[in-house]
């Protein structure tokens, strides 16, 4: 089965220092990934995809994820918070031709 | 309209009463799913439509839980005696064609938030 976990449920900034949020998946097949984003009072968002392209992923927002499979890792980063950033991320997986499955989620602080 | 609108925002309701859940998806979309968000985790998929039929209604956590898409377009999630357990926010998503290929991404509305007391 294809499952993802993002390690920590909470990870706070500061303004303009780097966001890192960590995601290791389980695959038996060539996975795609994705990072989704919900921001408050907002429905979820596609940030970024990989889909085998290329292993460094570009997405909104100055966010991006790298594709390690010697890892099993997809973290997503981002070099400079902002305090807009602030929102709940979630690592997901493809699963199947059908749907979506979703990490935990991990909620971003930023402080000023 | 512009987005995926789901209806009612938020319902409350008794433990055993019926509940239905509207979804009207973005213009075009063929593909619609529902998901299904409980308090401090990720969602969790429920149904998959490809036009009017369910393609995979798996994540149906029990035959209490059903959901229609007679033309194509809205869909309906139906929930019967509804219990405290069914308390979660339920997301409904629509893309063009589906996640086939893994190249599609999907639209998702803000949800319906669901409280059974």
């Amino acid at each position: 089965a294809q499952s993802v976990t993002q390690l920590g449920s909470h990870v706070s900034v500061s303004e303009g220092a780097l966001v890192l949020l960590r995601c290791n998946y389980s695959s038996s097949v060539p996975p795609y990934l994705f990072w989704y984003v919900q921001y408050p009072n907002q429905g979820l968002q596609l940030l970024l995809k990989y889909t085998s392209a290329a292993t460094l992923v570009k997405g909104i927002n100055g966010f991006e994820a790298e594709f390690k499979k010697s890892e099993t890792s997809f973290h997503l980063t981002k070099p400079s918070a902002h305090m807009s950033d602030a929102a709940e991320y979630f690592c997901v997986i493809l699963t199947g031709r059908r749907a979506l499955t979703f990490g935990s989620g991990t909620r971003l602080q930023v402080q000023p | 309209g512009a987005g995926v609108s789901q209806t009612p925002s938020n319902k409350v309701t008794e433990k055993g009463k019926y509940v239905e859940l509207r979804c009207d998806p973005i213009s075009g979309h063929t593909a619609l799913y529902w998901y299904r968000q409980s308090l401090g985790q990720g969602p969790e998929f429920l149904i998959y439509f490809q036009g009017t039929g369910a393609a995979d209604d798996s994540g149906l956590p029990n035959d209490r839980f059903f959901a229609v898409r007679p033309e194509g377009s809205v869909s309906t999630l139906k929930i019967q005696r509804t219990e405290r357990g069914d308390s979660a926010v339920y997301l409904c998503a629509s893309s063009f064609s589906g996640l086939a290929g893994g190249t599609g991404e999907l639209f998702f509305g803000e949800g319906s938030r669901l409280t059974v007391l």
